[in-house]
């Protein structure tokens, strides 16, 4: 079953605009992950944020994690063409034998309009 | 380094056709993982590899093998293919097995179509 869900499915601004998905999740976690992936390309890891953190920065990128509301939010701020992409959460947990699952949301379509 | 590749790009196969998805990485990464990617379902774990030898089940196994017989091998089977199996397919390594906060490198996909 999808542990992530990201919200919205499609988002279309303004270059210079910022940009905000967000993610919810179901089960506990050791952290989540988020990606970026091209129009038919593989997926890239963008930031990471463990499950005791709030709050995490990786140039124009800024994450927050509550784990009270099993949510996340991703900003992009100061956005370009070149941001136009899919976002993915992905949540990280225990598979057993000191082995982890990564389980993914379906993802945010961002476009970025010059 | 190469980082993660997968052969072939592109696949039409017939329905009860079997063939092999190959997966390879020169990273020396102990994790490695198949995943599917179907429109609006977001990625889903198929299988993935602790290391050579061994081998466990995600959240969708039905329909595929996998074997792991070196570190850099992580080869992912279609015994009978099926139109359900119509996806774009994943490989994805990390370094660590233990390590949660180890990121995944993906590979570039394979397109299947089964008719």
């Amino acid at each position: 079953s999808q542990q992530g869900e990201e919200d919205p499915q499609a988002l279309s601004i303004q270059e210079g605009e910022n940009a905000t998905m967000n993610c919810s999740y179901k089960t506990s976690i050791n952290n989540l992950q988020w990606y970026r992936q091209n129009s038919g390309r593989g997926l890239v890891h963008l930031i990471l944020i463990r499950s005791n953190e709030r709050e995490k920065h990786s140039g124009r990128l800024r994450v927050t994690l509550d784990t009270s509301k099993k949510s996340s939010s991703l900003l992009i701020t100061a956005s370009r063409a070149a941001d136009t992409a899919s976002y993915f959460c992905a949540t990280a947990r225990s598979s057993g034998a000191g082995s982890y699952q990564l389980t993914f949301g379906k993802g945010t379509k961002l476009s970025v309009i010059p | 380094n190469a980082g993660v590749t997968q052969t072939p790009k592109f696949q039409v196969l017939k329905t009860g056709q079997s063939m092999t998805l190959q997966c390879a990485q020169d990273m020396n990464h102990e994790y490695m993982s198949w995943y599917r990617q179907d429109p609006g379902m977001g990625l889903r774990l198929i299988h993935y590899s602790v290391g050579a030898g061994i081998t466990d089940q995600g959240e969708v196994p039905n329909g595929y093998n996998v074997s792991r017989s070196t570190t850099e091998d992580f080869p992912l089977r279609l015994l009978s293919a099926a139109p359900s199996q119509t996806s774009v397919y994943f490989c994805a390594s990390s370094p660590r097995v233990g390590s949660f906060t180890d990121t995944q490198y993906f590979g570039p996909g394979t397109r299947l179509t089964v008719l």
